[in-house]
């Protein structure tokens, strides 16, 4: 069965430091990854997705970047975190096709300081 | 563009009511549809999703949706709520013809069960 994992689940960090997310998934081959935000009591944003080792699309303009080094690897960055980075973020994967669903990692929970 | 509204962002039951939260989409074709529930501090998982065919879909935890063209709309129903359904609940959208299966969340529904 597929298997996703993010880390760390929390994290601390001063404004202007830099930031590494990393989330794998296991069990399958060439998965769509998607990284979202979801801000304290609202909805989730889309960031950024890929749909292949090293291609990937943002959504939004915004201080933070992704990567794709590897099939299954999916990697969210900052080299300067702002106050407004806070939020809890969510990695999540698809199989290729129409309908498919998503499956969730369990997140994220980064303040800043 | 498509977009989801769900309305009320907070429902309250009592354990052993009906559960209805409201889910309508706006697109020009029927999209896919799905709901996932988000229990605190933890990701999104998925409890049902209508792609083509029956319009009734049955989800894991005794939730079904039903999925209505016409009224563009695809509202979540549980027939007696447990307390362990205390959650927040999202519907998403995603357009078939879009590609990458990129979702269109909800803004979300918590829901309360009180004994």
């Amino acid at each position: 069965s597929q298997t996703i994992h993010q880390w760390p689940a929390t994290l601390v960090q001063p404004v202007g430091s830099p930031l590494s997310l990393e989330c794998t998934v296991e069990g399958t081959s060439n998965p769509n990854l998607y990284w979202y935000r979801q801000a304290a009591g609202r909805g989730l944003q889309l960031l950024f997705y890929s749909v292949g080792i090293g291609q990937i699309s943002s959504e939004v303009p915004q201080n933070l970047s992704a990567s794709r080094p590897q099939d299954r690897q999916f990697i969210l960055s900052s080299k300067k975190l702002l106050l407004s980075d806070s939020g809890f973020y969510l990695c999540a994967w698809s199989s290729a096709g129409g309908g498919q669903p998503q499956h969730f990692g369990d997140g994220t929970r980064l303040s800043i300081l | 563009a498509q977009s989801v509204t769900q309305l009320g962002s907070h429902v309250s039951v009592s354990e052993g009511a009906l559960v209805l939260l409201r889910c309508n989409y706006s697109s020009s074709v029927p999209p896919y549809l799905f709901w996932y529930v988000q229990y605190p501090n933890q990701g999104l998982q998925l409890l049902l999703k209508y792609t083509t065919g029956a319009t009734l879909v049955k989800g894991i935890n005794g939730f079904e949706a039903e999925f209505k063209k016409s009224e563009t709309s695809f509202h979540l129903t549980k027939p007696s709520a447990h307390m362990s359904d205390a959650a927040e609940y999202f519907c998403a959208v995603s357009d078939p013809g879009g590609g990458y299966n990129k979702l269109i969340f909800g803004a979300g529904t918590r829901l309360a069960v009180h004994p």
